[in-house]
């Protein structure tokens, strides 16, 4: 019973290299989200997704992109990674589309150089 | 103003206490709100949600709901060394859904 896996847990960019996120949830939930953690910030909506084949922009989009491959995979990619995107990245999923998110993945700490 | 604020606390509580933990929104028509926890370096977990105003128990937690007063809190009685971590607010409006910056709660053994 996986529930919401990320990978890669960590990884270090330099500034202006891309990278996929990659989120797979097994729980069979419509709808599914990508935040960002930050000291301070708290947790930010990235982009999210109601269902299979849609996806919305969150509060802070700008230098992603994500893919709803299918109803199981949300990815995240950073085209060219900047240090202001240093964070912990968690990948969520829900049940419904009501937009509370009910089961977090592990995260991922990216550090961006 | 942020949508959800919170104490960051830290908050310290000796055991077997009960540890209050607040939060306040902006927007009053807001529809649903809910608490996390999130132990360090972990990813956060739903604990609690609440829709209507009063109280809602569900064993050792209570989730308090005021709606007039744009005020939700989390009572947390007999408090455990395990229930040490940070308690993320979130509030649903509409569409949009918005955490707070959470609450540091130490359990004092």
């Amino acid at each position: 019973n996986a529930g919401v896996t990320q990978t890669p847990k960590f990884q270090v960019l330099k500034t202006g290299q891309s990278m996929t996120l990659q989120c797979a949830q097994d729980m069979n939930h419509n709808s599914m989200y990508w935040y960002r953690q930050d000291p301070g910030m708290g947790l930010r909506l990235i982009y999210y997704s109601a269902s299979e084949g849609t996806t919305d922009k969150g509060e802070v989009p700008n230098g992603y992109n994500v893919s709803r491959l299918n109803k199981r995979e949300f990815s995240l990619r950073l085209e060219s990674a900047a240090p202001s995107q240093t964070s912990v990245y968690f990948c969520a999923s829900s049940e419904g589309s009501a937009g509370q998110p009910q089961h977090f993945g592990d995260g991922t700490r990216l550090s961006i150089l | 103003q942020k949508e959800v604020e919170q104490n960051s606390g830290p908050l310290s509580v000796p055991e077997g206490a009960i540890a209050s933990l607040n939060c306040t929104y902006s927007d009053r028509g807001s529809q649903s709100f809910f608490w996390y926890r999130q132990y360090s370096g972990k990813s956060p977990e739903l604990i609690m949600s609440i829709y209507s105003n009063g109280d809602k128990e569900d064993g050792r937690f209570t989730a308090q709901l005021n709606k007039a007063s744009q005020y939700v809190s989390l009572l947390i009685r007999d408090s455990q060394p395990s229930d040490s971590a940070t308690y993320l607010c979130a509030v649903r409006t509409g569409n949009q859904f918005y955490f707070g910056t959470g609450t540091s709660l130490t359990v004092i053994p």
